[in-house]
């Protein structure tokens, strides 16, 4: 099993570019969350979703769309990126019925906005 | 506030010593805490789970504390390795499945 994979691994954008960074998971897990990864922040919660077609925002969801058409995908969307959005992001899943809430987590995206 | 502290933020040691990592939390109601690994340029994955009723958890190398009356749990690695190096995240759960990440600690095993 491939768990949890993140496109694209590295991604350079200029000031009001759009892009998108896929989640994809096999584990047929309901929940997907987004998170930010920055030096002296520690791991922020972007957007999460609790099952396919649904959303719902995090503590920092400002600059930032998401969608979940399909339960194994989860999509995050920048549409016009800005400098303050440089950061690693992390994609995870949770199975709904474990309450212990462990996440799984892709290998990151490296995001650098110019 | 629900607060998640760890220390120290950094940490080297030479190949066989043994470490303790330190998390602090405040947070109200407790559900449970759980120490992740993170290895350079990857994403964190989970060592061990600590629920209000446990005190000590082993897996391998790696010996987790908790006490839920000082809100305090420690992660000790025996005979380090250099594979140990990396950043060890402590996150707590609480109430509606909400997570409160720490900073996380540094480790960086030399030989």
């Amino acid at each position: 099993n491939a768990g949890v994979t993140q496109t694209p691994k590295f991604r350079v954008l200029k000031t009001g570019q759009s892009m998108t960074l896929l989640c994809a998971q096999d584990m047929n897990h309901e929940y997907m969350y987004w998170y930010r990864q920055d030096p002296g922040m520690g791991l922020r919660l972007i957007h999460y979703s609790v099952g396919e077609g649904t959303t719902a925002k995090g503590e920092v969801p400002d600059g930032y769309n998401v969608s979940r058409l399909k339960k194994q995908n989860f999509l995050l969307g920048l549409e016009s990126a800005a400098p303050s959005q440089t950061s690693v992001y992390f994609c995870a899943s949770s199975y709904w019925g474990d309450n212990t809430g462990e996440l799984f987590f892709g290998e990151g995206s490296r995001l650098t906005v110019l | 506030k629900n607060q998640v502290e760890q220390s120290p933020q950094s940490l080297i040691i030479l190949e066989g010593k043994n470490c303790t990592l330190q998390c602090n939390y405040t947070v109200s109601p407790f559900s449970n805490l759980r120490w992740y690994k993170q290895d350079t340029g990857r994403g964190p994955v989970s060592l061990t789970i600590m629920t209000f009723s446990e005190n000590t958890k082993s897996n391998g190398r790696y010996t987790a504390t908790l006490d839920a009356d000082t809100k305090q749990s420690s992660l000790h690695i025996t005979a380090s390795q250099l594979s140990d190096s990396a950043s060890y995240i402590c996150v707590v759960r609480f109430g509606n499945r909400k997570l409160i990440w720490g900073l996380g600690t540094s480790l960086a095993v030399n030989p």
